[in-house]
């Protein structure tokens, strides 16, 4: 059975930092794209990145370009968010998603049950 | 940057056909996928690569994607349908979700 298990999610204030973490077990990790997916308190779904299976290869939505950082061990089969510089808009649950990533297509299959990340002072 | 534009909200009458758009550039050259949501709970996959069901969706849920729009389809829509829709496309290296539908049973 396929499992995601986000952790990592708190209060933080503006401008600080947070590590947020996804295992994954019930597959082969290291065959699959991954993304981070966010969703603001009452408001709709966002990609935030994704990550190709070597690491080599990320992208991210402009609004969090040079403040984020995805990441992945694929021995440890656990995927990584670093947050950093963060601003209210950003206080959201955040789901680790995998992302099955083709020529042309991207779906996503199975979800994690989220953490949920506050930017508070 | 790319966008997808869906209905805030469609409402339905239990066992009648639910449709709910989602527009885009050429999207019809893309592959759309959509999602259900409901409260409290994760995101579900319910239609991938416009038309198909992973295994455990009902047979009432069908999907399509031609010209600008791709459409989900609810026949004989149930109580429990009742949720937020999103659709989901790719351009290029960029993940795009749809403003979400809040679909209404009553």
């Amino acid at each position: 059975e396929v499992q995601l298990v986000e952790s990592g999610g708190g209060l933080v204030q503006p401008g600080g930092s947070l590590r947020l973490s996804c295992a994954a077990s019930g597959f082969t990790f290291s065959n699959y794209w991954m993304s981070w997916v966010r969703q603001a308190p009452g408001k709709g779904l966002e990609w935030v990145a994704n990550i190709k299976q070597d690491g080599n290869e990320k992208n991210y939505v402009d609004s969090v370009k040079g403040r984020f950082t995805i990441s992945r061990d694929n021995a440890k089969n656990s995927l990584f968010l670093q947050l950093n510089s963060l601003r209210a808009e950003d206080t959201a649950v955040y789901y680790c998603a995998r992302d099955e990533a083709g020529d042309y297509n991207t779906e996503f299959h199975y979800w994690g049950q989220g953490t949920l990340v506050t930017v508070s002072s | 940057s790319y966008d997808l534009t869906q209905p805030p909200s469609v409402s339905v009458s239990p066992g009648q056909t639910a449709s709910i758009s989602c527009s885009g550039d050429r999207l019809g050259d893309k592959y759309a996928s959509w999602y259900q949501q409901k409260p409290g709970q994760s995101p579900v996959m319910v239609i991938y690569q416009d038309k198909k069901r992973p295994s455990g969706i009902p047979e009432r849920f069908s999907g399509s994607n031609s010209g600008n729009t791709a459409t989900l389809t609810i026949s004989g829509t149930q109580a429990m349908d009742e949720a937020d829709y999103y659709c989901l496309a790719r351009d290029s290296t960029t993940v795009v979700f749809g403003g979400g539908t809040k679909l209404t049973v009553l």
